[in-house]
């Protein structure tokens, strides 16, 4: 299993630009989530799908979309992008929420954006 | 409402000494509590979790949290720090799928 898969590593973009952040898990977890990681700070949930077609806003998601078409596939849009947007940004999965969200989150690697 | 505060930015703490971080939550509900660890430039890693079981968590690579519903808290603990063990440690408070709360992390460096 190659777990939860994130492209690109790095991507530096301009003040305007789009582009689409990857995620793809092989664990066929229903649960899927973006967060994004400010330095020296926790992540914050921007949006979740508790499976395909389904798709919900979390904490953070004021500039940016999701997609949900498949079970493995979780991308991340963001259609103009602004300096604010800099940040690592990480896409996880889970079985499912589980009684009182227990279930256990495996995360990717992370995608560094860099907006300038 | 959820919130989660990690006490300690940064720890350091000499090899082979005790690790102990700290984490205070705040819940309406009855929380699942969770330890993550990142090492620079990867992703987040499960250390252990509570989920209304066992107040004493065991979780990997010698690790321990114990829940404490009187004073709303979960420290981690390693008896032993190893040099391996220097990363950043986020304490993450959920009580469903989308009401996920990170702790600020504390960075933990180990003094050879």
């Amino acid at each position: 299993n190659a777990g939860v898969t994130q492209t690109p590593k790095f991507r530096i973009l301009k003040i305007g630009q789009s582009m689409t952040l990857q995620c793809t898990q092989d664990m066929n977890h229903n649960y899927m989530y973006w967060y994004r990681q400010d330095p020296g700070m926790g992540l914050k949930l921007i949006y979740y799908s508790v499976g395909a077609g389904i798709t919900d806003k979390g904490e953070v998601p004021n500039g940016y979309n999701v997609s949900r078409s498949t079970t493995e596939d979780f991308p991340l849009r963001l259609e103009l992008a602004a300096p604010s947007q800099t940040s690592v940004y990480f896409c996880a999965s889970s079985p499912s929420g589980g009684r009182a969200g227990q279930e256990t989150q495996y995360f990717g690697p992370g995608t560094r954006l860099l907006v300038l | 409402a959820q919130s989660v505060t990690q006490l300690d930015s940064h720890v350091s703490v000499s090899e082979g000494t005790p690790v102990l971080l700290r984490c205070n939550y705040s819940s309406s509900y009855s929380p699942s509590l969770f330890w993550y660890v990142q090492h620079p430039n990867k992703g987040l890693q499960l250390l252990l979790k509570y989920t209304s079981a066992a107040t004493l968590v065991k979780g990997i690579n010698g690790f321990e949290a114990e829940f404490k519903k009187s004073e709303t808290s979960f420290h981690l603990t390693k008896p032993s720090a190893h040099m391996s063990d220097a990363a950043e440690y986020f304490c993450v408070v959920k009580s469903s799928a989308s009401k996920i709360i990170f702790g600020s992390g504390t960075r933990l460096s180990i003094r050879p």
